[in-house]
């Protein structure tokens, strides 16, 4: 069975902080996919990142940047100098291949205030 | 390219209506999801469509839901007899091929509320 942990519920940071969103997943398949997704307020949910288990390196986007471990079993995503626009609730997903049911986590509120 | 488009956003029920939630995935998109969205909850999987087809429905409640993705026209989450722990956010994802691991595109969802 797959499952995906996301302790933080919540976060609270002023603009420009630096901020981590933790992920920790379990799966018995030694191929699968994680994904981070963002929910605005406006609900939509957007797509921010896919990773394949076999590719362990650490991805950078702009102010964004997620740190795959295996060993740890966790995928963790960081926004560099926040921006309130980064404020939303952030989701961590976890699926394997032919399986129709992406997994998530309960999701991370973020706050980032002026 | 329009995106995943749900409606209604907001749908109020009372106790015993049923609720018909509608969804028209992305263009080319063949492969629909619907997901449900408890309050301070992640999303659960409900049910997995292609055209005139349920591929599976895991995620479903035995009772009252159904489901559907007809040859034309959206795909339709079906909720009879509602009771108040339905109310919750029912959202909507395509893709446009499947096999896990695909990326999901969602549409705003559906806010379902029952007084």
């Amino acid at each position: 069975a797959q499952k995906v942990t996301q302790a933080q519920t919540e976060i609270s940071v002023v603009e420009k902080e630096d901020v981590t969103l933790d992920c920790v997943y379990e799966t018995r398949d030694t191929t699968y996919y994680l994904f981070w997704y963002k929910q605005p307020p406006s609900g939509e949910l957007v797509f921010l990142i896919r990773r394949n288990s076999f590719d362990e390196q650490n991805e950078i986007s702009g102010r964004y940047s997620w740190n795959f471990q295996k060993s740890t079993s966790s995928f963790n995503f960081t926004i560099t100098a926040s921006q309130v626009v980064d404020s939303a609730v952030y989701f961590c997903a976890l699926n394997v291949p032919n399986n129709n049911d992406m997994r998530f986590g309960a999701g991370t509120r973020l706050t980032v205030k002026p | 390219n329009a995106g995943v488009m749900q409606n209604p956003r907001h749908l109020v029920r009372r106790r015993g209506q049923e609720a018909r939630l509608r969804c028209s995935p992305m263009k080319g998109h063949s492969h629909v999801y619907w997901y449900r969205q408890l309050p301070e909850e992640g999303l659960k999987f409900m049910v997995y469509l292609q055209k005139e087809n349920i591929i599976d429905e895991s995620g479903m409640p035995k009772e009252r839901f159904s489901a559907e993705f007809p040859k034309e026209g959206p795909s339709i989450l079906r909720i009879q007899q509602v009771v108040r722990g339905d109310s919750a956010a029912y959202f909507c994802a395509s893709s446009p091929r499947t096999g896990g691991g695909e990326k999901l595109f969602f549409g705003s969802g559906t806010q379902l509320s029952v007084l």
